[in-house]
């Protein structure tokens, strides 16, 4: 099956910088890739949709200045946590599909801890 | 509020039975429900799904049942093995398969 690769696996950074989180898909090309967060013990909730060479969509309640995202690129897509805070200290997952009605695949997760 | 409601939150069962999970929906837009297992520091892996004009599928030990008019459906784990326990999402797409929306989620603990 496809697969969906992100880098780090895990980050701990101090309170007050930024962190860089990518999401590759390796073996397709997607126009499309999608942000996700989870907190200890909850489920996912989206965070935001990234689309190749325009601005991403944004869920009500995510702050798109904090959380910045760029797609540059059909197999790229990057998840910046601005002057990051212990409380973004979470599990951070992308998911990307071939198409539009192909199935989508969900990256290992990165692990943010802040302190 | 949540779009998908997912229990039990957490189950044991003992090796060789029946683990059952339940979710229900609110909105009838949704057109794909796959289920995702999920271990500790591991994003979501996709288990079976199904469409909502089947009322069951199943794959392997896994089963999907699909109730539409009740806007229900459940995930039927057959023979269950400690390689099982993880944790289990409901969840819907509306059209197209990209964007998820996950149930709260379920605990599973298979024990010898």
């Amino acid at each position: 099956g496809a697969v969906v690769s992100q880098h780090p696996s895990w980050v701990i950074c101090k309170s007050g910088t930024s962190v860089k989180i990518e999401c590759r898909s390796l073996d397709f090309q997607a126009t499309t890739m999608f942000w996700y967060r989870q907190f200890p013990k909850q489920s996912l909730m989206l965070m935001a949709t990234s689309n190749e060479g325009s601005k991403a969509t944004y869920e009500q309640g995510v702050e798109k200045d904090k959380f910045l995202i760029n797609h540059a690129s059909l197999t790229l897509s990057t998840l910046t946590v601005t002057s990051a805070h212990p409380e973004d200290s979470s599990f951070y997952i992308c998911s990307a599909s071939p198409g539009a009605n192909t199935e989508a695949f969900f990256g290992q997760g990165t692990r943010l801890t802040v302190v | 509020q949540q779009q998908v409601k997912q229990s039990p939150q957490s189950l044991i069962v003992q090796k060789g039975g029946i683990s059952i999970i339940n979710c229900a929906y609110e909105n009838t837009a949704f057109d794909y429900f796959p289920w995702y297992q999920q271990f500790p520091g591991k994003g979501p892996a996709l288990l079976i799904a199904i469409r909502p004009d089947v009322s069951e599928k199943k794959e392997g030990r896994f089963t999907i049942s699909f109730n539409k008019s009740a806007k229900q459906f459940s995930l039927h784990i057959m023979d269950s093995q400690p390689g099982d326990s993880a944790t289990y999402f409901c969840a819907a797409v509306r059209g197209g398969y990209q964007k998820v929306t996950f149930g709260t989620g379920t605990k599973l603990q298979v024990i010898p």
